[in-house]
C-alpha cells in the first residue's frame, strides 16, 4: 500500500540550529513534491516545490533535496527561530492529486 | 485578494442533522478541491473539481457526502445524516491550472465542525 511516513511528530530545537525534517514514501512514484506549512488553526501554506529530476531546492533559509532512488525528502531551516515554529507537512503529486504525510510539528526555543 | 473564504468557521451540530460547507475559492482559479484533516488519518483529498465539474470523487467517504460547484466562484459540501464520526476540520482549496500538479494550491482557513 501506499504510505508518506514524516519523522517524530514533534522537533524540539533552539534558535539559531538547523532543523532537518524528512519525508519517506513507499509505492509512490511522485513527479513533484512540495512543502506546506501549517499553523494551529490555519489552513497549509505552499512553501517549496522540487521535482523528480532537481536534488535540491532552496528558499531563503529553507532547503529541499529529493531522492527519488532513496524516496526521500529531507526539509531543512537553517538558523532557525521561534517564528518557524509550526507544522510542516510534506506532499506527493501526480497529475493533480495531493497526497499528504501526518506532519512534523517544530518548536524553536529562543 | 482575500484568498479562499470558507464559512462557516466553526459548526456544531448534532448527530442526524445536515451540515453544509461553503467555499469560495480565489477568483481566476478553475481547479477547486475539498479535503478533510483528522488526528487520525491526516489530510484527505474527498473532491477535486475542474472548471466546475467534478473529476475525482474517490475520497468522499459514503453516499451521506455530496459537493457540488454551481459556479466559478461557489462550492458546497453537504453532509446529510451528519455522524460523530464526521467531527473533522473541512479545508477548501483552489489552484489555476489543470495539467500535472505543481501547480500551488491556496488553502482556505477550514471548517472546524463537531458532530456530537
Amino acid at each position: 500500500s501506499q504510505k508518506i511516513e514524516q519523522n517524530s511528530e514533534a522537533l524540539n530545537i533552539q534558535e539559531g540550529k538547523t532543523a532537518t525534517l524528512t519525508c519517506n514514501y513507499t509505492n509512490y512514484s511522485p513527479a513533484y513534491l512540495q512543502w506546506y506549512r501549517q499553523d494551529p488553526g490555519r489552513g497549509p501554506v505552499f512553501l517549496l516545490l522540487i521535482r523528480e529530476n532537481e536534488k535540491e531546492k532552496r528558499k531563503e533559509r529553507l532547503k529541499v533535496t529529493f531522492d527519488t532512488t532513496l524516496k526521500q525528502s529531507l526539509f531543512h531551516i537553517t538558523a532557525s527561530q521561534p517564528a518557524d515554529s509550526a507544522t510542516y507537512l510534506c506532499a506527493l503529486i501526480n497529475d493533480y492529486k495531493l497526497s499528504f504525510g501526518a506532519g512534523t510539528t517544530v518548536t524553536v526555543r529562543a | 485578494d482575500a484568498g479562499v473564504i470558507q464559512s462557516p468557521r466553526h459548526e456544531v451540530t448534532e448527530m442526524g442533522q445536515e451540515v453544509t460547507l461553503r467555499c469560495k475559492p480565489i477568483s481566476g482559479h478553475n481547479s477547486l478541491f475539498w479535503y478533510r484533516q483528522t488526528m487520525m488519518r491526516g489530510l484527505e483529498l474527498l473532491i477535486y473539481f475542474n472548471n466546475n465539474v467534478p473529476i475525482d470523487d474517490s475520497g468522499m467517504p459514503e453516499d451521506r457526502f455530496s459537493a457540488k460547484m454551481p459556479n466559478a466562484s461557489f462550492s458546497t459540501l453537504k453532509i446529510q445524516p451528519s455522524e460523530p464520526r464526521d467531527s473533522a476540520v473541512y479545508f477548501c482549496a483552489s489552484r489555476w491550472g489543470q495539467g500535472v500538479g505543481a501547480d500551488t494550491q491556496y488553502f482556505g482557513p477550514g471548517t472546524r465542525l463537531t458532530v456530537l
